[in-house]
């Protein structure tokens, strides 16, 4: 069974960083691409970037609103996606999901998600 | 960016109604697009990617349809635990984005 599991959300103060992880099973991790989406509290669906595997050297891309900022990372022998998060802003608060890109040529959909990891970004 | 809009917002319906939800993008996305369902407090759930396939283990119930800048989610009989938020979203260049979402509520 497939299962990625987010941790290391929180609160933190404007400014600060925090680092996200996920947590991934029931699959051969290092054969997919892999992104994070965010959810502000009572608002839609935001991509937020996307790592793609070795086999394209690791390369990312990332939503305007956090490039620079945001970086994602990941190590497959531990079958692991990474998010460090620095200078955040308010804005930032929402619920993080690790998301699973389909194997498919082509495919930039999100065939499993996390459960979601809260990040509360306030003073 | 491609922006996706979704209609309507909100959706008022009732069981066994048939349900039609419209994505428009703002250039060709081709057929680059998948549907997913949120329930509050849970993460989205695929339901149909390149446009009209449908993802396994998904009711035979939805089906997508579009290609370039339009597209349907149809839902043809509306059941119990269709209630929820869905979404719409462009893979077709990044960066990737989503539709803001319609709501589907009992009526």
């Amino acid at each position: 069974e497939v299962q990625l599991v987010e941790s290391g959300g929180g609160l933190v103060q404007p400014g600060g960083s925090l680092r996200l992880s996920c947590a991934a099973s029931g699959f051969t991790f290092s054969d997919y691409y892999m992104d994070w989406v965010r959810q502000a509290p009572g608002k839609g669906l935001e991509w937020v970037g996307h790592i793609r595997k070795k086999d394209n050297s690791y390369t990312t891309e990332y939503a305007a609103s956090v490039k620079g900022r945001f970086i994602i990372s990941r190590d497959d022998s531990k079958n692991s996606l990474y998010l460090q998060m620095n200078s955040l802003k308010t804005e930032d608060t929402a619920v993080y999901y690790c998301a699973r890109v389909g194997i498919l040529t082509g495919s930039g959909y999100f065939d499993y998600w996390g459960q979601g990891t809260l990040v509360t970004v306030s003073s | 960016d491609i922006q996706m809009t979704q209609s309507p917002s909100t959706l008022s319906a009732s069981v066994g109604d048939r349900v039609t939800i419209t994505c428009r993008a703002s250039q060709s996305i081709s057929s680059w697009l998948a549907w997913y369902q949120q329930k509050p407090g849970k993460a989205p759930k695929l339901l149909i990617y390149k446009a009209s396939s449908l993802e396994s283990g998904v009711p035979s119930r939805f089906s997508g349809s579009g290609s370039g800048t339009e597209f349907t989610l149809t839902i043809s009989s509306l059941q119990p635990d269709d209630f929820a938020t869905y979404y719409c979203q462009q893979y077709n260049s990044y960066s990737l984005t989503f539709g803001g979402g319609t709501k589907v509520e009992i009526k």
